[in-house]
């Protein structure tokens, strides 16, 4: 069974910066199996990124995936204060990163 | 718009069997589109999927709760349900239910609020 490791655990950063969360498998992977989700507090997780680097209805450009084989991204350019936030990546509809939680300096 | 609403008891005891369903309204059930899923999180941690299923009674199932769990959809009442098991309080979670953009190795595209469940 593939294990997904996100990186960094937590960062810390100011609206306007650059965000960059990593999800590495432990074997290779088909890209198109790939998504990212944002979750706050209280609330589902939401779809923001699906196939490595389709943005899903809705989501701004800011964010951006990439990535392929076993290291993939999802980037948050501009980061604006409501992207404070934990971000997974999960593979073929199942398993899921442990997250990476956005915390604003 | 779709919609999913998680439904079912906030409180169970250990060893009892949990029963939650999920109500889908703007997508039929029926969809041979679409896969649905349960997903949980204990507090404070991250998800855990639970189980896939179509509409046809085909599952999927993690194999750590493979198990204890049950899975089926009612496709007369646009629903489907999670029994779980002989619970104990490792499984107190709030419980998503969800929709796979496609096949069963899609993504998640829509998502129920959640239904907080303790095992006490």
């Amino acid at each position: 069974e593939v294990v997904l490791t996100q990186s960094p655990g937590t960062v810390s950063l100011s609206p306007g910066e650059r965000a960059t969360l990593s999800c590495r498998a432990s074997q290779t992977v088909s890209a198109t199996y790939l998504a990212w989700y944002q979750q706050k507090p209280g609330q589902a997780p939401k779809l923001l990124i699906y196939a490595t680097s389709s943005r899903a209805t809705g989501i701004p450009d800011r964010f951006s995936g990439s990535g392929s084989g076993t290291d993939f991204t999802l980037t948050i350019n501009r980061l604006e204060p409501e992207d404070f936030a934990v971000y997974y990546c999960q593979l073929l509809g199942r398993t899921f990163g442990q997250g990476t939680k956005v915390e604003m300096k | 718009q779709v919609q999913l609403q998680e439904s079912g008891p906030g409180l169970a005891k250990p060893s009892e069997t949990l029963s939650l369903m999920c109500s889908v309204s703007g997508a039929s059930i029926r969809s041979t589109s679409h896969y649905w899923a349960w997903v949980r999180q204990p507090p404070g941690k991250g998800l855990e999927w639970i189980a896939t299923l179509y509409y046809s009674g085909t599952t999927y199932s993690n194999s750590s709760l493979e198990s204890r769990i049950n899975v089926s959809v009612d496709t007369s009442r646009n629903q489907f349900s999670l029994h779980l098991r002989s619970v104990t309080v490792t499984d107190t979670a709030t419980y998503f239910c969800a929709r796979h953009m496609r096949a069963a190795v899609s993504c998640l595209d829509f998502w129920g609020q959640g239904i907080q469940v303790t095992v006490s």
